[in-house]
């Protein structure tokens, strides 16, 4: 079964810690995706990646980075983790032209920053 | 600025009788319209979708509607079933853009 795998599915940080999302897929998708999740906000995209050490800012980085030295695993990284950045992180994969046949999620981290 | 908007932030149908879920866009060209359903503590599912040169694509129970002229997307399941209760997103991308658009979804109750 071909699955999008996000190492936690819960976590709680401190104000100033920096925070690792970590995510991997083994469907060898060339693209890869994190977005946020909020009460009346939807799914907002913070950074892509269409292949190995390349990233794209999405609509919101401010306070993220990102890393993907190896095809299968995008990480997300919070710098400095503050309380506005409590929310649930998704990511998710895609092939190269078939993003318009949809993607395939994780089951999410639920961040909560104290 | 391509957005897409669902209106409706909740949604409340009998066992058995059909749920209509409703998207707005904005300045399409040529696009796919998606949606996604979710469960609570799960990622987003997949279900359907269209291309902006079609009018209906249908899979199912779940029939996805796009009317270009009022440019609005809307997606019918029929007949409704407990296990459709999720909040569901609509979503669009560009062509040969891989980036998916959501909209800020739709919470679905099924009454038994």
């Amino acid at each position: 079964d071909v699955k999008v795998t996000q190492s936690s599915r819960y976590l709680v940080k401190r104000t100033g810690e920096k925070v690792f999302l970590e995510c991997v897929q083994d469907m060898d998708h060339e693209n890869m995706f994190w977005y946020r999740q909020d009460p009346g906000l939807g799914l907002r995209l913070i950074y892509f990646s269409y292949d190995v050490k390349m990233k794209e800012k999405g609509d919101i980085p401010e306070g993220y980075s990102v890393s993907r030295e190896k095809k299968e695993r995008f990480s997300l990284i919070l710098e400095s983790a503050s309380t506005n950045q409590t929310s649930m992180y998704l990511c998710a994969s895609s092939s190269s032209g078939q993003s318009n046949y949809g993607y395939t999620f994780g089951s999410g981290t639920r961040l909560t920053v104290v | 600025d391509q957005q897409v908007k669902q209106n409706s932030p909740s949604l409340s149908v009998q066992e058995g009788r059909i749920s209509i879920l409703n998207c707005d866009y904005t300045n399409s060209m040529f696009d796919y319209f998606l949606w996604y359903k979710k469960y609570p503590a799960e990622g987003p599912t997949f279900l359907i979708s269209i291309s902006s040169i079609k009018d209906k694509n249908e899979d199912g129970r779940f029939t996805v509607f796009l009317n270009k002229s009022a440019k609005h997307l809307s997606l019918h399941i029929v007949p409704s079933q407990p296990g459709d209760s999720a909040v569901y997103f609509c979503a669009r991308s560009n062509f040969g853009n891989e980036k998916l658009t959501f909209g800020t979804g739709t919470r679905l109750t099924i009454i038994p």
